[in-house]
């Protein structure tokens, strides 16, 4: 059983596009996160999520909307895909503070 | 703020070479420090973790010691394989309800046989 899941794995779509990313984690963990991995491999966290409620909210442009049905799940929904939307999202999940669960990643391509 | 500075990659070893990976942090306070590893195509996985001065991490051959003098994490390893080709990031957490990890920006090591 795939510990943090996240689909799909890749998604390829048009400028002005709305899409969505699934994450569910059967980990039992109260934390969850997005970030991003630009080209150059760099990370930097959008949201972070605790038992269902929003902890942390960096400078993420609010076309970006995160939402926790329940505390095994985060989705990540966007709006209006722009160019440099185009990277790695992972979805993670943690129980102790710094210990993550990573996804293996979703690659979006806005053409 | 908090930040984490590793040494920019890539670094290319041939197989069993000693392998060296600087990280430094610049935090308010006393962080814990980690190491993890992305393989191509996944997701990032713990590698080790240090959560006070002195301690040393240590997995898979893999070692780091928390130098709080030198505001240090370097990870080390004797004989690396072909195997451990990989993007390594350095992080640092506060721990709390928060607890997010802020990360270097990965050093990229490819071992050729």
């Amino acid at each position: 059983d795939t510990a943090v899941s996240q689909t799909p794995k890749y998604l390829v779509t048009q400028m002005g596009n709305d899409k969505s990313i699934k994450c569910e984690q059967n980990l039992g963990h109260d934390t969850m996160y997005w970030y991003k991995q630009d080209s150059k491999k760099f990370l930097k966290i959008m949201f972070s999520y605790n038992n269902k409620e929003l902890i942390i909210n960096e400078t993420v442009p609010n076309r970006f909307s995160p939402k926790s049905p329940d505390k095994a799940h985060l989705n990540l929904h966007i709006n209006s895909l722009e160019l440099g939307d185009s990277a790695v999202y992972f979805c993670a999940s943690s129980g102790q503070p710094g210990i993550l669960f990573f996804g293996s990643g979703t690659q979006l391509s806005v053409l | 703020g908090n930040s984490v500075t590793q040494m920019e990659g890539p670094v290319t070893l041939s197989e069993e070479a000693f392998l060296t990976i600087n990280c430094t942090y610049t935090a308010t306070g006393y962080p814990s420090l980690f190491w993890y590893v992305q393989y191509p195509g996944e997701g990032l996985q713990l590698l080790l973790k240090a959560t006070k001065a002195d301690d040393k991490g240590s997995n898979k051959g893999f070692e780091a010691t928390y130098r709080k003098e030198t505001t240090s994490f370097h990870l080390e390893k004797g004989s690396v394989q072909v195997s451990d080709s990989a993007v390594y990031f350095c992080a640092l957490s506060f721990g709390g309800s928060q607890g997010n990890l802020i990360f270097g920006k990965g050093t990229k090591l490819s071992v050729k046989p």
